[in-house]
């Protein structure tokens, strides 16, 4: 099955600097890569994702890249704010047949101001 | 249009006792996910479900876990005789029918075992 690895584990900028988060993937089928957003006793909240179709996705200040050969994908946060603080999780879509989504472990972004 | 709601918010329960835990998607979504997330981890998958059909439940414990999404009303996932290691938050998802990758979490319910 699939397997997602995440990094780092914790990261802190200082406000209006860019945040940076990596994923990898084992299934080279994997086809369907979302980010979600979850702030503290909060639900995760989707904020992006991308498919193995394109290489990258803007959405004003959040951006994935893509690289499907590498079967690695990036969350790009731009000009961050104190509100962007949370933990962040990439996933990948499974393709045993499922259409459960594999987590990686998150990434606890802290934003200095 | 109201999100994914689950309830209830907060569980307490005793050791042997059984918690059950409901789950009603979104307006038109019919794919159901239900998720565990323990402290300071990831969302770890463990079950998926249409209504009144399990498709996936790999994520499942074997024992004292089951599911089901039925015909009319919310899903539910129902743990029995719970032990200190089952308390964690479970969330649910929900997605449509057409766009079954965009799953939408539900503000989940935190169990806690005594």
């Amino acid at each position: 099955g699939e397997n997602v690895e995440q990094h780092p584990s914790t990261l802190s900028v200082q406000e209006g600097d860019s945040a940076v988060i990596k994923c990898t993937y084992s299934d080279s089928a994997s086809n369907y890569f979302p980010w979600y957003k979850q702030e503290l006793g909060k639900r995760p909240q989707l904020i992006i994702d991308i498919r193995s179709n394109v290489g990258e996705k803007k959405d004003q200040r959040i951006a994935v890249t893509l690289n499907k050969t590498a079967k690695h994908f990036s969350l790009h946060i731009t000009e961050t704010q104190p509100e962007d603080s949370a933990v962040y999780f990439c996933a990948a879509k499974d393709q045993g047949g499922s259409e459960k989504l594999v987590f990686g472990k998150g990434t606890k972004l802290t934003v200095n101001p | 249009n109201a999100g994914v709601m689950q309830n209830p918010r907060h569980l307490v329960r005793r050791r042997g006792q059984e918690a059950r835990l409901r789950c009603s998607p979104m307006k038109g979504h019919s794919h159901v996910y239900w998720y565990r997330q323990l402290p300071e981890e990831g969302l770890k998958f463990m079950v998926y479900l249409q209504k009144e059909n399990i498709i996936d439940e790999s994520g499942m414990p074997k024992e004292r876990f089951s599911a089901e999404f039925p015909k009319e009303g919310p899903s539910i996932l129902r743990i029995q005789q719970v032990v200190r290691g089952d308390s964690a938050a479970y969330f649910c998802a929900s997605s449509p029918l057409v766009q079954p990758n965009e799953q939408f979490f539900g503000p989940g319910t935190r169990l806690t075992v005594l």
